[in-house]
């Protein structure tokens, strides 16, 4: 069983770019969920894909988005980057259901520490 | 909304005594609730959940949770501490989203220092 892996570990950007941030799923997971963990604060909620689908968004703006591939990985893309989004992004696996069934805890990946400059 | 906090910024314990990271729960309905620890540099790492039935859940490393609904806690115990067991522990709660899936919403984290 392979477990959650994201790329790159570290990125610097610089103020206005835009960023893609990958992830893969542990095997046998279909639903991907991304946090953005800022410094000293807890993970917040970004949006969660099942099935290649958005099925849930935090409170974050449009120019935070995602994708879910038919191998269940997933990218996060932010545009115009802004000085307050350095941060470390998580990605994190689960299995779910189209009932809205899921495995209660999520597994999470070591992250991406983006640092926009 | 549903929510959990953690008291405490920071926990200091001698290693071999026994250890208490805090958690309480503010949620509707039957809470959900979880523990994971993060090392430095690293991701999150999952050590248990509570979901029903015992009230005294274990998990890895030796860890173990009581829940308490009357005083809608969830604190993290450890009967004797481990100077590796120095790191970041966030209390979750699972919280339905819109599209039928589920989040976590995390407290703010107690970092745990064990000294020799």
């Amino acid at each position: 069983e392979t477990g959650v892996t994201q790329s790159p570990t570290h990125l610097i950007k610089t103020r206005g770019q835009q960023v893609t941030l990958r992830c893969s799923s542990q095997s046998g997971h279909n639903t991907v969920s991304w946090y953005q963990q800022a410094l000293g604060q807890g993970p917040q909620f970004i949006f969660q894909y099942y099935r290649e689908e958005e099925n849930g968004r935090g409170n974050f703006p449009p120019r935070f988005s995602g994708l879910q591939f038919p191998n269940y990985s997933s990218e996060l893309n932010v545009n115009a980057l802004e000085l307050d989004d350095s941060a470390l992004y998580l990605c994190a696996s689960s299995f779910g259901t189209a009932q809205g069934k899921s495995s209660y805890e999520q597994y999470f990946g070591p992250g991406t520490r983006l640092t926009v400059t | 909304a549903q929510s959990v906090a953690q008291p405490e910024d920071q926990v200091n314990v001698a290693e071999g005594n026994p250890l208490t990271v805090k958690c309480t729960y503010s949620v509707s309905g039957n809470p959900y609730l979880f523990w994971y620890v993060q090392y430095p540099n690293r991701g999150l790492q999952f050590l248990l959940k509570y979901i029903t039935g015992d009230n005294l859940v274990k998990g890895s490393y030796g860890f173990e949770a009581e829940f308490n609904k009357s005083q809608t806690s969830f604190h993290l115990k450890k009967p004797s501490a481990l100077v590796s067991d120095s790191a970041l522990y966030f209390c979750a709660v699972r919280v339905p989203i819109t599209g039928g899936g589920n989040k976590l919403t995390f407290g703010t984290g107690t970092q745990l220092k064990v000294e020799l």
